[in-house]
């Protein structure tokens, strides 16, 4: 079955730290991939998404992400963090591509900032 | 970019009253939306996918009869929790593809608070 999978639960970084958060997906072919964030109490804000080409792709905020198909993974980085970072961020894929096609998310990782 | 608005963002109903959920496209046409349950430091769960002029399609384990899902136009979904215990309590989200269905878009999320 298709899966998402973030491993890290919750991460601490210190402000201005670099900051990786992990993802795997487990689907027989190339999902869309995306990250999501979201803040306490509010809906989810797209960070950047992946569908085809260039597997590093630049999203908001400073944030980026790889595709490394070899690895099923779509990891998130952003090389200096801020406090205003701190957030709940989800991984999600979208089987097919229609606008009925649904999201499957990842647990979600809770990062917090070490000031 | 497309917005997605959910009303109310927040509602405390008591026990055994039903209560119903607002999603609208404001800029744009869904014939497809997205219910999502969200429990406290948790992912998101998909309810259940809204069809425009058809019955919604459920997930497995959601009971229909509780979450009753009704999508009469191309920008409004509803969800009404009906017979509402605190078990119930929880964040509802609802998306929408737009873009082509190139990307979901959010609403707020509902906070129902059951007494």
């Amino acid at each position: 079955a298709q899966s998402v999978t973030q491993p890290d639960i919750h991460i601490t970084v210190s402000e201005g730290a670099s900051l990786e958060l992990r993802c795997n997906y487990s689907y027989g072919a190339t999902p869309y991939l995306f990250w999501y964030v979201q803040s306490p109490g509010q809906g989810l804000q797209l960070l950047l998404k992946y569908f085809s080409g260039d597997t590093l792709v630049q999203g908001i905020k400073g944030f980026e992400a790889e595709f490394k198909r070899s690895q099923s993974s779509f990891n998130l980085r952003k090389p200096s963090v801020h406090w205003s970072d701190a957030a709940e961020y989800f991984c999600a894929v979208v089987l097919g591509y229609s606008s009925a096609s649904k999201i499957i998310f990842g647990s979600g990782t809770r990062l917090s900032i070490r000031p | 970019g497309a917005v997605v608005s959910q009303h109310p963002s927040r509602v405390i109903c008591k026990s055994g009253t039903s209560v119903k959920i607002e999603c609208r496209s404001l800029d744009f046409q869904a014939t497809t939306m997205f219910w999502y349950r969200q429990f406290p430091k948790q992912s998101l769960m998909l309810m259940a996918t809204s069809n425009e002029g058809s019955k919604a399609t459920y997930e497995q384990g959601v009971e229909k009869d509780k979450f009753l899902i009704n999508h009469a136009s191309l920008t409004l979904s509803t969800l009404t929790v009906t017979s509402a215990h605190p078990e119930d309590s929880s964040f509802y989200i609802c998306s929408a593809n737009g873009g082509g269905g190139t990307e979901a878009f959010f609403g707020q999320g509902t906070r129902l608070t059951v007494v």
